[in-house]
């Protein structure tokens, strides 16, 4: 069974930074992409950024570019996203998403992991 | 505003077919596969349909999908009450380049 359980999340003040892991297990982690995707609360999808089975490609939205890295380690089946110079507008609950390919959706979803940004 | 464009809500009676629409351009929908999320409230999203029209292992045969041009559309015949909840597009824009995703769709059953 794909499992997908993220982690890191929490309250944390304008401009700070905060790293969010995802632990995949139930499948062969380093034959997929994944990706992060986020909702505000009571708010529909964002997507927030994606990585290639080998690293070698990511990808990310608008509204978090230059201030959001992405990145896996096969070796320990995770995923992760570096969030730097948080924003009160970053406040939403953030997904890890597995996907056949970058470009074939996302097939299996976490549960989710609260991150609210706030004085 | 979302890149995609859904109705916010949708309705019908259980039995009756409903049907809900992604509006996009040639950049998203019209150049590739729209893919549909379900969501129930408190819950992660789940895949319900990708590639336009075909139904992961486990989703009902009275959920299809369709494709045309720059829209794509979700269809659920035989209405149940435990349809009921939030329907969300999805699909890859060559433009920005990213995915992007339409607003949702509020499905009630009355």
């Amino acid at each position: 069974e794909v499992k997908l359980v993220e982690s890191g999340g929490g309250l944390v003040q304008p401009g700070r930074s905060l790293r969010l892991s995802c632990a995949a297990s139930g499948f062969t982690f380093d034959d997929y992409a994944i990706h992060w995707v986020r909702q505000a609360p009571g708010k529909g999808l964002e997507w927030v950024a994606g990585i290639i089975w080998n690293s070698g490609g990511t990808g990310y939205g608008d509204s978090v570019k230059g201030r959001f890295t992405i990145s896996r380690d096969n070796a320990k089946n995770s995923l992760y996203l570096q969030m730097d110079s948080l924003k009160s507008e970053d406040t939403a609950f953030y997904y890890c998403a597995k996907g056949p390919d970058f470009w074939s959706g996302f097939d299996s979803w976490g549960q989710g992991t609260l991150v609210a940004v706030s004085s | 505003q979302s890149v995609l464009t859904q109705p916010p809500s949708a309705s019908g009676t259980p039995g009756q077919r409903v049907t809900i629409s992604c509006s996009g351009s040639s950049s998203n929908i019209g150049s590739t596969y729209v893919f549909w999320y379900q969501q129930f409230p408190g819950t992660a999203p789940k895949l319900l349909m990708y590639r336009n029209n075909q139904r992961p292992s486990g989703v009902p045969a009275r959920f299809s999908g369709s494709r045309s041009g720059t829209s794509g559309s979700l269809a659920i015949s035989g209405l149940r009450s435990e349809d009921e909840a939030d329907y969300y597009c999805a699909s890859w824009d060559d433009s920005l380049p990213g995915w992007v995703f339409g607003g949702g769709t509020r499905l009630t059953v009355l």
